[in-house]
């Protein structure tokens, strides 16, 4: 069975204390694999998509890497305004369904001033 | 504002009573998805559209859950006879999709619609 698993649950950091959340998904055949981010009574917002092992992508703090069967989101000298649940999501495999993204449970980041 | 707007943002409603909402896409968007999301879980696949067509129903979908996309454009989730378990965070995303092969399907989503079953 498709799955998606997060680490840790919860995050908490001092503000520029630079960690990183994990997610590691069983999938036959990763079309794809999505980081968002969701605040507190919001829809997620999407951050990053990687396809293949060793991509990695950039935004402001932010760095997703993937490999063949996790990827992180690492975070670099956090603010209190990265705080927020991150989730991670895979496109389902060809052969399977079509339509939806298999979810993770999320990483509640705290980041404290 | 040409992000996936959703109506209402809130609902409270008592058990046994029908509730609709409403999601608007991105407009050039062809693909339209419903999620439902409740408390510490990440979102859950309930069905999607491809412009009008309803292309795949989740075994989470009961009965009492019925989706349209008249015209490709908005969609509508009605849930029928709601109960307490019904309460979560509906959520609408969207995506352009033009060969299948070639994409990676990246989902934008709304603000949600927030629903207590009393």
């Amino acid at each position: 069975e498709d799955q998606v698993t997060q680490s840790p649950e919860a995050l908490r950091l001092q503000e520029g204390e630079s960690s990183s959340l994990n997610c590691s998904y069983t999938v036959s055949g990763l079309r794809g694999l999505f980081w968002y981010r969701q605040d507190p009574g919001k829809g997620p917002e999407f951050l990053f998509t990687l396809y293949s092992a060793g991509e990695e992508k950039e935004k402001e703090r932010l760095k997703a890497t993937l490999t063949k069967k996790e990827s992180f989101l690492h975070i670099t000298a956090p603010k209190p305004e990265d705080s927020a649940t991150y989730l991670c999501a895979v496109q389902a495999p060809y052969g399977g369904s079509q339509g939806n993204l298999i979810f993770g449970k999320g990483t509640k980041l705290s980041v404290k001033p | 504002d040409t992000g996936v707007s959703q109506n209402p943002r809130h609902k409270i409603t008592k058990r046994g009573q029908n509730v609709t909402f409403r999601c608007d896409p991105i407009s050039e968007h062809n693909r339209l998805y419903w999620y439902r999301q409740t408390l510490g879980q990440g979102p859950e696949f309930l069905t999607y559209f491809q412009n009008e067509a309803q292309l795949e129903k989740s075994r989470l979908l009961s009965d009492r859950f019925s989706a349209e996309r008249p015209k490709g454009s908005f969609s509508t989730l009605e849930i029928q006879r709601t109960e307490q378990g019904d309460s979560a965070m509906y959520l609408c995303a969207s995506s352009l999709v033009v060969l299948e092969v070639y994409s990676y399907n990246e989902q934008f989503f709304g603000p949600g619609t927030r629903l207590t079953v009393l």
